[in-house]
Formats: C-alpha cells, sequence, structure tokens
C-alpha cells in the first residue's frame, strides 16, 4: 500500500541541526511531490515547504528560508528535511505528506516525528 | 500570505446529529480548499479536496461546500469515530496555509 514512513523522535539543543527521512513506497516517487507540516504541542499545522522528488525543485516558507533544506535520495524514495539553528520554538512533530505538485491538497501523511528542542 | 479563518473553535453535538464547519479565507482560493480530520496522536487525513470532492474511501456522511472566500464542511451524522479536529487548508498558491482548527467533541 502507499505509505510514507519516517524516521524515529529526536531530541536536540539549541543551535543544533536535524534531519528528518521521510520514506515512500507503493507509488512512483518521482511522480509526485513532498511536502513538510509541522505541528507544535497543541497547536495547529504549519507548512514548510515542498520538492518535487522528480527535478529536486524547491519551494520554502517565508519564515524558515535560510534554515531549511529539503532533499531526495530516489534511489531510495526517501525524502528528508534539515533544519539548523534550533530554537526551543522548533519543538514540534514533523509530517512529511504527498502532494503532487507544490499548490495541492496532501493525500498521504507520514506518521509524524517528534523534535524535541530543549537545553 | 492568505489567512484561513475556521468557525467555531469549538463545535460539541450528540452523536446522530448534524455538524456544519466553516472556513473563510481573506481572499479568494476558487476551489483550491481541502478539509482534514486529525485524531489525538495521528496524523491528519485527508477528507475533501477541490472544495467538494471526497478523498479516497472517505464515508459520503462528510461533505463539503463553497468556494472563493468560504467554505462549509457537513457532517449528516455523527459518528463517535468522527469526534476530532478538523483543518482546512487553502492550497491556490505555492504558500498554502492552514485554518487553526475546530474541535468536534462529544455533546
Amino acid at each position: 500500500q502507499v505509505q510514507l514512513v519516517q524516521s524515529g523522535a529526536e531530541v536536540k539543543k539549541p543551535g543544533a541541526s536535524v534531519k528528518v527521512s521521510c520514506k515512500a513506497s507503493g507509488y512512483t516517487f518521482t511522480s509526485y511531490g513532498i511536502s513538510w507540516v509541522r505541528q507544535a504541542p497543541g497547536q495547529g499545522l504549519e507548512w514548510m515547504g515542498w520538492i518535487s522528488a522528480y527535478n529536486g525543485n524547491t519551494n520554502y516558507a517565508q519564515k524558515l528560508q535560510g534554515r531549511v533544506t529539503m532533499t531526495t535520495d530516489t534511489s531510495t524514495s526517501t525524502a528528508y528535511m534539515e533544519l539548523r539553528s534550533l530554537r526551543s520554538d522548533d519543538t514540534a512533530v514533523y509530517y512529511c505528506a504527498r502532494a503532487p505538485v507544490v499548490n495541492d491538497a496532501f493525500d498521504i501523511w507520514g506518521q509524524g516525528t517528534m523534535v524535541t528542542v530543549s537545553s | 500570505e492568505i489567512v484561513m479563518t475556521q468557525s467555531p473553535a469549538t463545535l460539541s453535538v450528540s452523536p446522530g446529529e448534524r455538524a456544519t464547519l466553516s472556513c473563510r479565507a481573506s481572499q479568494s482560493v476558487s476551489s483550491n480548499l481541502a478539509w482534514y480530520q486529525q485524531k489525538p496522536g495521528q496524523a491528519p487525513r485527508l477528507l475533501i479536496y477541490g472544495a467538494s470532492t471526497r478523498a479516497t474511501g472517505i464515508p459520503a456522511r462528510f461533505s463539503g461546500s463553497g468556494s472563493g472566500t468560504e467554505f462549509t464542511l457537513t457532517i449528516s451524522s455523527l459518528q463517535s469515530e468522527d469526534f476530532a479536529v478538523y483543518y482546512c487548508q487553502q492550497y491556490n498558491n505555492w504558500r498554502t496555509t492552514f485554518g487553526q482548527g475546530t474541535k468536534v467533541e462529544i455533546k
């Protein structure tokens, strides 16, 4: 079946970086893009950006420009999201989600990865 | 940035009753509007896209309507598994944004 499986929970110190993976299966990876969405504890959903698995084109949310990098490895059908210079307000569950193009609904979601930023 | 405003923040409904959730966009998003359901500890699930098209496997009791700036999600007869938080999302441009969510709770 179509699914996205994410890497496990992370605990990081302020100023560090985190890299979350999202492995796709059950569909042709390069026919879709992957968006990343985060959710702080008890809060709503915040879109972080999107990457095309076809050509690697990216679109990032303005507030994260310069701190986030999204990449893909087509040989393993895996997408990655790296966030640098972590702050306490980056503590959140991070989700990957499938979207055919950058402006589209997200039909398949990963299970989420909890990232805790704490000294 | 297009701001999405959902109302009410919390909706108390008895099982079997109808629930109506609203979502308003700060500018027109045409029909580029999706609805998601999220239960505690779970990822969101796509319910509706294109403002009114049910996603695969979504029961017919869920329906969406609207275009432009005003949208509605209706759950015709609430089942126990429908108590959750619901989010709308506009994807009219690449800077997609979500509403703050409506929690549907048991009355």
